[in-house]
């Protein structure tokens, strides 16, 4: 069965530090969603990206965050100067039809 | 505010036991995601619901759409349904994201 990869599965930074956080969608996929998961604290939908440009974010995602497809198969999630409040899990998701959601096994960001 | 209640939030569960976990939402909707959180962190897709009643293995989710509610069901419990539940919904106002519940924690004692 087709899987979402990411890479790093942990990342430690120290704040004000601008990291990348990767994804690999499902290849066949064209709709893909970034959330985030504070420790102890609910799913929180952050963007989804469609057709290689942003289509819909919420109110988390500020101008420190950005998403791109650099290459048709990586999606990443960068924050450009990270604070403690950004430490938290970070799952991508692929969407297939009928907006079935494929999640990634998430990163791990911690900012010190 | 939150559009999505779970309940209950801890349930505790004897192996074989029936299980239902429950789930509101405040909003009107054009789907309804089931999805299990592993202890480790990650999450599997179990049920996208639009309508009606879904059944896989001994997992069975239904909902009411007239009464926005929707409840996931297992049957015969095992150790390793341990796991937290967690129902989103996409609402059918704005746009495709989806809202989370806060998750039920469930497990299963031998």
């Amino acid at each position: 069965e087709p899987e979402v990869t990411q890479t790093p599965s942990h990342q430690v930074t120290q704040m004000g530090q601008e990291v990348i956080l990767r994804c690999v969608p499902i290849s066949n996929h064209l709709y893909f969603y970034w959330y985030r998961q504070i420790l102890g604290q609910k799913v929180e939908f952050l963007v989804s990206f469609y057709n290689n440009e942003i289509s819909e974010k919420s109110e988390i995602f500020d101008d420190q965050f950005s998403v791109e497809r650099p290459d048709g198969s990586n999606f990443t999630l960068k924050i450009r100067s990270t604070k403690l409040e950004d430490s938290a899990m970070y799952f991508c998701a692929s969407i297939g039809g009928a907006y079935e959601q494929y999640f990634g096994p998430g990163t791990r960001l911690t900012v010190t | 505010k939150n559009e999505v209640e779970q309940s209950p939030q801890n349930l505790t569960a004897q192996e074989g036991e029936f299980i239902t976990i429950n789930c509101s939402y405040s909003v009107g909707i054009s789907a309804l995601h089931w999805l299990q959180q592993h202890p480790g962190g990650g999450i599997v897709s179990l049920f996208m619901l639009s309508s009606g009643k879904k059944k896989h293995g001994r997992l069975i989710a239904t909902i009411n759409i007239q009464e926005k509610h929707s409840s996931l069901h297992i049957t015969a419990s095992h150790p390793r349904d341990s796991a937290v539940y967690i129902c989103a919904v996409k609402r059918e106002d704005t746009g495709n994201q989806f809202y989370f519940g806060t998750g039920t924690s469930l497990t299963v004692i031998p």
